[in-house]
């Protein structure tokens, strides 16, 4: 079964920094896309992010490009998030989504809650 | 692509039949629409991909259909365990977006 296990999540302030962090397991890490989806408290989904297997190609979202940076380790089976110049907007709940994002093949982790505030 | 869904909420009693839409603002293809059902304190979860696709477990009363801009979640029969909200997403074209989501709750 796929297991992915977010961590690093927590209280920082307006402007801090924050990196969180997924853990895979149960599929073949380093030839899977993964993705970071956040879920501020009451809204819809909404994509962050994406790297390829390889970790050759990225992509973001508008809201968090020049902020934020995803990477991957992949002998770790490992994804992360860093997470710079914090606004109190990016306040979320923030999913690891391994596979394509939509594909049938794709998986959700359960999250790991982010709030900014002073 | 925005993804608009309709309506916001949906009351409906078990047994009866839900009909949920996703309207997009340009055409996706099939291949790349996906609904989700979440509940509350849980990640969302997959349940058709491709528009009409059934994920792994997911019972045959859900039904997806539709193409080009307008797609539809028809729940058949609804159950307990089937009050919730549902989205849609499309892949089709970056960025990947989501619908604001519609919430089916107990009439």
């Amino acid at each position: 079964d796929v297991q992915l296990m977010e961590s690093g999540g927590g209280l920082v302030k307006p402007g801090g920094s924050l990196r969180l962090s997924c853990t895979a397991s149960g599929f073949t890490f380093s030839t899977s896309n993964m993705n970071w989806v956040r879920q501020a408290p009451g809204k819809g989904p909404e994509w962050v992010s994406s790297i390829n297997g390889r970790g050759d190609y990225v992509d973001y979202a508008e809201s968090v490009k020049g902020r934020f940076t995803i990477s991957r380790d992949n002998a770790q089976g490992s994804l992360y998030l860093h997470m710079n110049s914090l606004r109190a907007e990016d306040t979320a709940h923030y999913y690891c989504v391994s596979g394509l994002l939509g594909s049938g093949g794709s998986s959700w982790g359960q999250g790991t809650l982010v709030t900014v505030s002073s | 692509i925005v993804l608009t869904q309709s309506p916001g909420t949906l009351s409906l009693s078990p047994g009866e039949r839900a009909t949920l839409s996703c309207r997009a603002s340009q055409s996706v293809s099939g291949d790349y629409l996906t609904w989700y059902q979440q509940k509350p304190g849980q990640a969302p979860r997959l349940l058709i991909y491709g528009a009409s696709r059934r994920a792994a477990g997911i019972p045959d009363r859900f039904r997806g259909s539709g193409s080009g801009t307008d797609f539809t979640l028809t729940i058949s029969r609804l159950e307990p365990e089937d009050f919730a909200v549902y989205y849609c997403q499309q892949f089709g074209m970056s960025p990947w977006t989501f619908g604001q989501g519609t919430k089916v709750e107990v009439k």
